[in-house]
């Protein structure tokens, strides 16, 4: 079972920089790492995905060891805006389409 | 605009009157999925589909059915709801297998709140 463990939450200021890890011991060889957010309300939103190493794009940095057994969310220089309950999802291992999301990290931004 | 839609937004209902709420995408993918969300319990995968024809059960497929008869729509039916089934309900879609690189990627629709009296 790919079973993701996340932080319940996390409390930060606006400006900082902001790390959430998720580990995930049995993940699959060929299986990815995705992260959404989602604010009160909404649906969940894609964030960023990465197989090893680190992946940059305009929101986020998501850094992966070399065992890939954790992974790590960074959210530079945060703002009030990015309060909200962030996932890390790797598939149900084993089959091809179920999946655990979690209950992910509630980000509470403060100024 | 891409988009997965779902309707209604809103519903309230009273016990083993049977309903559905339906799910479309237009972003011609393959994987479909519905989820549940209730508090401090994250959120829970109730049915997927592969492709058209395909189903299979998530983790909490108890009193839900769903149908994949169009590649674009995957309604979720309660054919007897309980208040048990109280939740706010995501459909969502990928264009390949949930997760599994960047053809994994889903999108969410807004959201279904759903009442049962």
């Amino acid at each position: 079972l790919a079973k993701t463990t996340q932080p319940i939450s996390m409390d930060s200021y606006e400006g900082q920089e902001v790390n959430i890890t998720c580990s995930h011991n049995n993940i699959a060889t060929n299986d990815y790492i995705t992260w959404y957010q989602q604010f009160p309300s909404q649906g969940p939103r894609f964030i960023i995905q990465g197989y090893k190493t680190k992946v940059t794009n305009e929101v986020a940095s998501l850094f992966i060891p070399a065992d890939r057994k954790s992974s790590t969310l960074s959210l530079p220089r945060v703002s009030l805006s990015d309060t909200a309950v962030y996932y890390c999802l790797v598939p149900f291992m084993g089959s091809q389409g179920n999946l655990i999301f979690g209950k992910g990290t509630k980000l509470s931004v403060k100024p | 605009e891409a988009q997965v839609t779902q309707n209604p937004r809103y519903l309230i209902t009273v016990t083993g009157k049977k309903l559905t709420v339906t799910c479309s995408q237009n972003m011609n993918h393959e994987y479909m999925s519905w989820y549940r969300q209730d508090p401090g319990l994250g959120l829970r995968q109730i049915y997927y589909s592969m492709n058209v024809e395909v189903t299979d059960k998530g983790d909490v497929p108890e009193g839900y059915k769903v149908s994949r008869k169009e590649k674009r729509n995957f309604p979720l039916i309660l054919e007897s709801p309980s208040p048990n089934q109280t939740s706010l309900y995501f459909c969502a879609s990928s264009l390949g297998r949930g997760a599994g690189g960047p053809r994994g990627v889903q999108y969410f629709g807004p959201g279904t709140r759903l009442t049962v009296l």
